[in-house]
């Protein structure tokens, strides 16, 4: 059972490049997230999806753009990459079902860095 | 201005003894909160949560304790085990505009000394 999949695990960009985060579960789950993990700062949510074909911002979405490709799917863009996007990018899934605690599922991370 | 705070970055225990990892909360309408515990290279993975009606909540050795009046809230794991040693996430979940999302803290990293 794969849970929450991402690619790619590393990538190095240059600034001003762009690049796509995939995201894929399989876990049937309504709802999904990409959050970014900076040392001392936690996880940050970037833009969160409670259903297909809803998208909505988070806390930090500027310089990105997601698309809900499908139900399983959820990808997160850099369209012109800037050295503070360099960070550690985790997706997510939750039935996001009224009641309960909504727990996430997290995906093994995406480690960017931006030269 | 963060919801969410836990004030220790880091905490180093015994192996055996108990281990407290403290959060803080400053919104009232939060209705779940949640820990993860997260190893290096690795997603968060979810630990134990704790709805805002109730005051603990027990899995094996691992409680979470809850104190609406103080908006505080904390992990005990007892006894601690080496393999415990990870950075350990406190979240609350927030619905509103007909979604949940996640509210983490900063993290505290604990250790535990064989």
């Amino acid at each position: 059972n794969a849970g929450v999949t991402q690619t790619p695990k590393f990538q190095v960009l240059k600034t001003g490049q762009s690049m796509t985060l995939q995201c894929a579960q399989d876990m049937n789950h309504n709802s999904m997230y990409w959050y970014r993990q900076d040392p001392g700062m936690g996880l940050r949510l970037i833009y969160y999806s409670a259903s297909e074909g809803t998208t909505d911002k988070g806390e930090v979405p500027n310089g990105y753009n997601v698309s809900r490709l499908n139900k399983r799917e959820f990808s997160l863009r850099l369209e012109s990459a800037a050295p503070s996007q360099t960070s550690v990018y985790f997706c997510a899934s939750s039935p996001g079902e009224i009641g309960g605690a909504n727990v996430l599922t997290f995906g093994a991370g995406s480690r960017l860095t931006v030269l | 201005d963060q919801q969410v705070k836990q004030n220790s970055p880091s905490l180093s225990v015994q192996e055996g003894r108990i281990s407290i990892l403290n959060c803080d909360y400053t919104n009232s309408m939060f209705d779940y909160f949640l820990w993860y515990k997260k190893y290096p290279a690795e997603g968060p993975t979810f630990l134990i949560s704790i709805s805002s009606i109730k005051d603990k909540n027990e899995d094996g050795r691992f409680t979470v304790f809850l104190n609406k009046s103080a908006k505080h809230l904390s992990l005990h794991i007892v006894p601690s085990q080496p393999g415990d040693s990870a950075v350990y996430f406190c979240a609350a979940s927030e619905f509103m505009d007909s979604s949940y999302k996640l509210i983490f803290g900063s993290g505290t990293r604990l250790l535990v000394r064989p």
